[in-house]
């Protein structure tokens, strides 16, 4: 059962457009939301994390969106750049307890220089 | 910012022997530090949660016997696969809350490639 899912495995955008990465959840309970960059054979990299009390949290280029009703957060970078080539990982937490990750399954953006 | 480490990043070992593995956090206190495992192109499935002083609480399907976990400081973890078999083999990775400080996100070791012959 997949809690939280990244149904795009993969994204290519030219440099200097928008990259959109999408996640949905399927636990209302979640309420803190981060997403993670990640290289191949390193640890994941915080990025920007959203409570459930917000709707939107911006961080220089990266902004994240949370649409509660929907069960959907998206992270917008704008501009793009090569150097943002790597996977994104959503994670979804819950603030009580144990306060353990659920992470997507990823998204593998390519920016096209 | 927090940084955590990890020991070895990469080890190969026999069919049958066991691998211990360290997490560091090196500039800060965590009371809380989770384990992680990564298939090839696969999402990262925590492991267990390990507090410091206590046993660790262990994810669904996850071997308590097989994969060891002690907290023993409030910088150190450390994972054991014991009696390890080629479907061991994955990307284990560690990560550590500074709750000392109140920070929500978890911050990640560099990951540990376990290669079981």
């Amino acid at each position: 059962d997949q809690q939280v899912k990244q149904n795009s495995p993969s994204l290519s955008v030219q440099e200097g457009r928008i990259s959109i990465l999408n996640c949905d959840y399927t636990n209302s309970m979640f309420d803190y939301f981060l997403w993670y960059k990640k290289y191949p054979a390193e640890g994941p990299t915080f990025l920007i994390s959203i409570s459930s009390i917000k709707d939107k949290n911006e961080d220089g280029r990266f902004t994240v969106f949370l649409n509660k009703s929907a069960k959907h957060l998206s992270l917008h970078i704008v501009p793009s750049q090569p150097g943002d080539s790597a996977v994104y990982f959503c994670a979804a937490s819950l603030t009580s307890g144990t306060y353990k990750y659920i992470f997507g399954t990823g998204t593998r953006l390519k920016v096209l220089a | 910012g927090a940084v955590v480490s990890q020991h070895p990043s990469r080890v190969i070992c026999k069919s049958g022997t066991s691998v211990k593995i360290e997490c560091r956090s090196l500039d800060f206190q965590a009371t809380t530090m989770f384990w992680y495992r990564q298939f090839p192109k696969q999402s990262l499935m925590l492991m267990a949660t390990s507090n410091e002083g206590s046993k660790a609480t262990y994810e669904q399907g996850v071997e308590k016997d097989k994969f060891l976990i002690n907290h023993a400081s409030l910088t150190l973890s450390t994972l054991t696969v014991t009696s390890a078999h080629p479907e061991d083999s994955s990307f284990y990775i560690c990560s550590a809350r500074d709750l000392i400080r109140g920070y929500n996100e978890q911050f990640f070791g560099p990951g540990t490639r376990l290669t079981v012959l």
